[in-house]
């Protein structure tokens, strides 16, 4: 099985821009979630998408914002963006719920804003 | 306030001694419990899991880790350690609120260091 993959890897954006960053989970997993690693703050959780429901979110501002479609594939949008949310993004799949299925991670994607 | 420690931010130690990654936590009820692991330019990875049974669980990579109820910790241990086994650990706890949706606490990781 193709594991979880994460476009784009990296991404150079300026202050005040948005940002729109794509998942796509293991075949049949319904569960993805989100997490920003930075080297301060560690891994923080964003939110977890359940069949196309925000099922948790994390103490995040509502710049940031995230969908699933059908076919269990997501996007995280960042807007406005801030000096602040250079990070890297991951992502993350499961079986089920995130609570007692061990989650896939993707790669990530390296956003640094200038 | 439901709450996952992991004391040690950086552990050292000599190639073929046994390691410890210590993880405590603070949650009411019956925790699930996850370690992951993030090696250099290899992203993060499942390692283990508890759920419920036998205290003492078993992993990848020769990994494993005991659930200890009263002292509340799920410490991740391995007999010998590798070179290899240097990385960046986390540890992971259900919180068994019904209001929290059962979220994911995480702990804020611990760089264990093999030294050949």
């Amino acid at each position: 099985k193709a594991g979880v993959t994460q476009t784009p890897r990296y991404l150079i954006k300026t202050r005040g821009q948005q940002v729109t960053l794509s998942c796509s989970p293991i075949s049949g997993h319904r569960s993805v979630s989100w997490y920003q690693q930075t080297p301060g703050q560690g891994l923080q959780f964003l939110f977890e998408y359940f069949s196309e429901t925000q099922r948790n979110k994390g103490n995040f501002p509502g710049r940031f914002s995230g969908r699933q479609f059908s076919n269990s594939r997501s996007e995280m949008n960042v807007s406005t963006l801030e000096l602040g949310d250079s990070a890297l993004y991951l992502c993350a799949s499961a079986q089920g719920t995130t609570s007692s299925y061990e989650q896939y991670f993707g790669p990530g994607t390296r956003l640094t804003v200038t | 306030a439901q709450s996952v420690a992991q004391p040690e931010d950086q552990v050292n130690v000599a190639e073929g001694n046994p390691l410890t990654v210590k993880c405590t936590y603070s949650v009411s009820g019956n925790p699930y419990l996850f370690w992951y692991v993030q090696y250099p330019n290899r992203g993060l990875q499942f390692l283990l899991k508890y759920i419920t049974g036998d205290n003492l669980v078993k992993g990848s990579y020769g990994f494993e880790a005991e659930f200890n109820k009263s002292q509340t910790s799920f410490h991740l241990k391995k007999p010998s350690a590798l070179v290899s086994d240097s990385a960046l650990y986390f540890c992971a706890v259900r919180d068994p609120a019904p209001d929290s949706n059962y979220q994911l606490i995480w702990g804020a990781g611990t760089k264990l260091i093999i030294k050949p």
